[in-house]
Formats: C-alpha cells, structure tokens, sequence
C-alpha cells in the first residue's frame, strides 16, 4: 500500500526567511504525489504536483516542490516566507486501488507558522 | 474557489439519526471523491464514484453508503450516527481516472451530539 509521511507536525520560520515542509514517501510503482494547503475553515486547495519530468516542480503562490527518487521525499520549499502562508499543509500519493480507483492518501499534515 | 460545492456547511445532530451530505463537482469532472477528516485519524478516503459507477472503497463503514446520479452530483448518506463520526467531511472531484489533481470542496462539519 501506498503511504506518505510528515515527519514534522509544525514547522516555525521568520517572514522572509526560506522555509521547507518535508516529505517522503513509499510506493510501488511510479509515484505520483501532490501538496494541498488547508486555511481554518477552509477545504483544501491543490499547490503543486509531481507525475514525471523536472524534479523540481514549480506551484501556486510561489511554492515549489522537489522530488527526489533516491531519498523517496517530495519536500515543499518556498524561497521567501510570508505571514499569510500559515496553514496547515498536506503531502498525497495517487494511490490505484486495484487498479480501479485514483484515490488521494495523505499525510497527517505539517503546520506551518510563519512569524512577522 | 475551486468550483466544488457542498451542502450543508454544517449539521449538528443526535446519536442515531441519518443524514445526508450533497456534493456538486466541478463542471465537468466526472469523479467524485469522499474524505473523512478527523483529528484522530487524519484525512481518510472513503469512495470514489465515476460516471456513476462506484470505483474504489476506503475506510468507509457499513453505515455509511453514497451515490452519484445522472447529472453527477453526489451523496453522502451516514445513518445510525455515534458521536466518533463527528468530523469535516470533505467531497473533492477530478476529471476523470488519470493523475490529475482533485479539486476540493468547502466541507461539511458534522457534529454528533
């Protein structure tokens, strides 16, 4: 079975400084793997994704994710941090069940806090 | 916002008691998707339906059952309620079986009382 992992469950930085949320995660087969950020009272909304190609995929609002197949990680990094990136941010594996469905599973979710 | 609707925001209810929560996807999209969100248990898939047709079954209980009709809206129906189902019940849809992104919608909160 498919699975991610967040290892960390909340994560600080200072406004303007880079900030990563980690994740890695186990397959079998071609991963296909994705970050969703979820603000209070809000569902959630798709970032970016990596299916094939460039490792390093680039995001909405400014997030970018790396792959990387020898570490099976898939760590969300943005260069300069901003107060209204706090949230709560989740990795997901496309996960076919049987071959039959394209369900999401993800990870018990990092928060992120950035500080003025 | 993503284009994914949900009704009703919220729903406060008794042990025991059904309801029902309604989902409208995206124009278009032809799955749709159900996910449990909890604090003990995280986000948690239930079903996928497709066109219509049930595709894949997640940690869904025998209590719970949905559907997708003709114009692809779907249902969420959740009978003899325990105070444990109390959650944000989440319905996201995609275009179609392939490895694009899920749009997600707004959420249902339930609270069982």
């Amino acid at each position: 079975a498919q699975s991610v992992a967040q290892p960390e469950d909340q994560v600080n930085v200072a406004e303007g400084n880079p900030l990563t949320v980690k994740c890695t995660y186990s397959v079998s087969g071609n991963p296909y793997l994705f970050w969703y950020v979820q603000y209070p009272n809000r569902g959630l909304q798709f970032l970016l994704k990596y299916i094939t190609g460039d490792n390093l995929v680039k995001g909405s609002y400014g997030f970018e994710a790396e792959f990387n197949e020898s570490q099976t990680s898939f760590h969300l990094k943005k260069p300069s941090a901003l107060v209204s990136d706090s949230a709560l941010y989740f990795c997901a594996v496309r996960d076919m069940k049987d071959n039959a469905g394209n369900m999401l599973t993800f990870g018990g979710g990092t928060r992120l806090m950035v500080k003025p | 916002d993503s284009g994914v609707t949900q009704t009703p925001k919220h729903l406060i209810t008794a042990t025991g008691q059904r309801v029902t929560l309604r989902c409208s996807p995206r124009s278009g999209d032809l799955s749709v998707y159900w996910y449990q969100q909890s604090l003990d248990q995280g986000l948690q898939f239930l079903i996928q339906y497709y066109n219509g047709e049930e595709r894949a079954k997640g940690n869904i209980l025998e209590r719970f059952s949905a559907q997708q009709f003709p114009d692809l809206h779907s249902e969420l129906n959740l009978s003899s309620l325990e105070l444990g189902d109390s959650a944000l019940y989440f319905c996201a849809s995609s275009r179609g079986l392939g490895a694009g992104e899920q749009f997600f919608g707004p959420g249902t909160r339930l609270t069982v009382l």
